[in-house]
């Protein structure tokens, strides 16, 4: 089984700050998916990256994915409150498209 | 933006009682599922539905968890007897294709 793991767990940081969250993988992802999940509410896709080398923006969220396809970062540009949430680094598991999930990084956006 | 809907956002029943956890799909989409996630833990997999019947299923789900499409619109899970473990919230999603999944808001099940 395809172990994820999200680093660092927690992160706890003032508005404006930028911030990096990491996923790295045993073995090589076939694709990945980040989410952000709020208190109380289902995880929200956020990207997929599938080719090596991939770099992929969405405002001030910029996703890597590694050139051996194990390892993804989410960096986080002039953080603001509303980016607090986890963030949930997830991967298909086989064809039928059960996926397995990082236990996520929790991150904190104080004003 | 379509979205998964789940019904209801919160349920407490005894240990024991059975429950109906219901989810209305995309409606383009294929590929159903249910996930829990324990509070604290890890969003874990339930079951896969495709065609009409269960695609993979963890070791979680048990005899006492079900699911159905009874009607080509809902999406529902059933657990029959439930236990105070069963406590936790249940997410359906929907997915359409290489993309993606469209996650449901969650039901919290509280088991008394």
């Amino acid at each position: 089984t395809q172990l994820l793991e999200q680093s660092p767990q927690f992160l706890s940081i003032q508005e404006g700050e930028n911030l990096t969250v990491y996923c790295n993988s045993s073995s090589v992802f076939s694709s990945l998916q980040w989410y952000r999940q709020e208190p109380g509410e289902g995880p929200v896709l956020l990207v997929t990256v599938v080719t090596g080398g991939e770099v992929k923006k969405l405002k001030r969220l910029t996703f890597q994915f590694g050139d051996a396809r194990k390892d993804s970062s989410l960096h986080i540009t002039a953080a603001q409150p509303g980016d607090t949430g986890l963030y949930l680094c997830v991967s298909p598991t086989d064809s039928w498209g059960k996926f397995q999930f990082g236990a996520g990084t929790q991150v904190v956006v104080t004003p | 933006e379509p979205e998964v809907t789940q019904t209801p956002s919160h349920q407490v029943t005894q240990m024991g009682q059975e429950v109906i956890l219901r989810c209305v799909p995309i409606s383009n989409h294929l590929y159903f599922y249910w996930y829990r996630q324990i509070l604290g833990q890890k969003v874990e997999f339930l079951v896969s539905f495709y065609n009409n019947e269960i695609s993979e299923k963890s070791e979680i789900f048990d005899d006492q968890f079900s699911v159905e499409r009874p009607d080509g619109s809902n999406f529902t899970l059933k657990i029959r007897s439930t236990k105070l473990e069963d406590s936790a919230m249940y997410f359906c999603a929907s997915r359409q294709g290489e993309r993606g999944y469209t996650f449901g808001s969650g039901t919290r099940l509280t088991v008394v």
